[in-house]
């Protein structure tokens, strides 16, 4: 079974700063997506950015970027010029290739933004 | 339309009540899905539609009852719920193996 794990309950980062979520993973399969979910306040969970197993180069999306390292399964996410609406639950996730598979979710990091 | 919407936003509830939670998504999506997420945890699966057919049951109590009246549509029948069961119950859909799900704003349940 995979396990997704965020080490870091909770993060604040200072306005127009840059901040990082680490997200480690387990998995014996070679074929998979990786996602960053953000959940603000208003509950619903909104996909911030997704990375193919298959593909080197790391994913990016405006100010949000990730650190794909596949051999050390870790899949960190940076946040750049940090504004006062990415404030919110992030959930790092897993999902296989195969058919049929699901999402697995890490415990999440609360990351508060200071002004 | 990128949405998924959930009905009702809120929703109390007593231990005998019987009531129904519903979810819409009008982007052809073929896969539906119902979690729970209890606060400050991540979300938990319970149910997956496959064109409208239910093809995961993730061992929840029959209690909660879900149902897929055509693709656009997932119902979650709510009987004889417990206070434990209180939590946020999250759908979402999918189109297909290399697309992203989108969540719905989820119902907040509190059993009473």
């Amino acid at each position: 079974a995979q396990t997704v794990t965020q080490s870091q309950p909770e993060m604040s980062v200072q306005e127009a700063e840059t901040v990082t979520l680490s997200c480690t993973y387990d998995t014996s399969e070679s074929d998979y997506y990786l996602f960053w979910y953000k959940q603000p306040p208003s509950r619903q969970m909104i996909l911030v950015i997704r990375q193919e197993a298959y593909k080197q180069q790391n994913a990016t999306e405006n100010r949000f970027s990730v650190n794909f390292q596949k051999a050390a399964k870790s899949f960190s996410l940076k946040i750049s010029d940090s504004q006062l609406g990415d404030a919110a639950m992030y959930f790092c996730a897993y999902r296989s290739a195969r058919a049929g598979n699901m999402l697995t979710f890490g415990g999440g990091t609360r990351l508060m933004v200071k002004p | 339309d990128t949405e998924v919407t959930q009905t009702p936003k809120h929703l109390v509830m007593g231990m005998t009540n019987k009531k129904s939670l519903k979810c819409e998504q009008h982007m052809g999506h073929r896969a539906m899905y119902w979690y729970k997420q209890k606060a400050k945890k991540p979300p938990e699966l319970m149910f997956v539609y496959s064109y409208e057919k239910l093809s995961i049951n993730e061992s929840v109590p029959s209690r909660f009852s879900p149902e897929c009246p055509n693709s656009s549509l997932l119902n979650l029948h709510l009987h004889a719920l417990q206070p434990e069961d209180s939590a946020l119950y999250l759908c979402a859909s999918r189109q297909g193996m290399n697309t992203e799900a989108f969540f719905g704003q989820g119902t907040r349940l509190t059993v009473v």
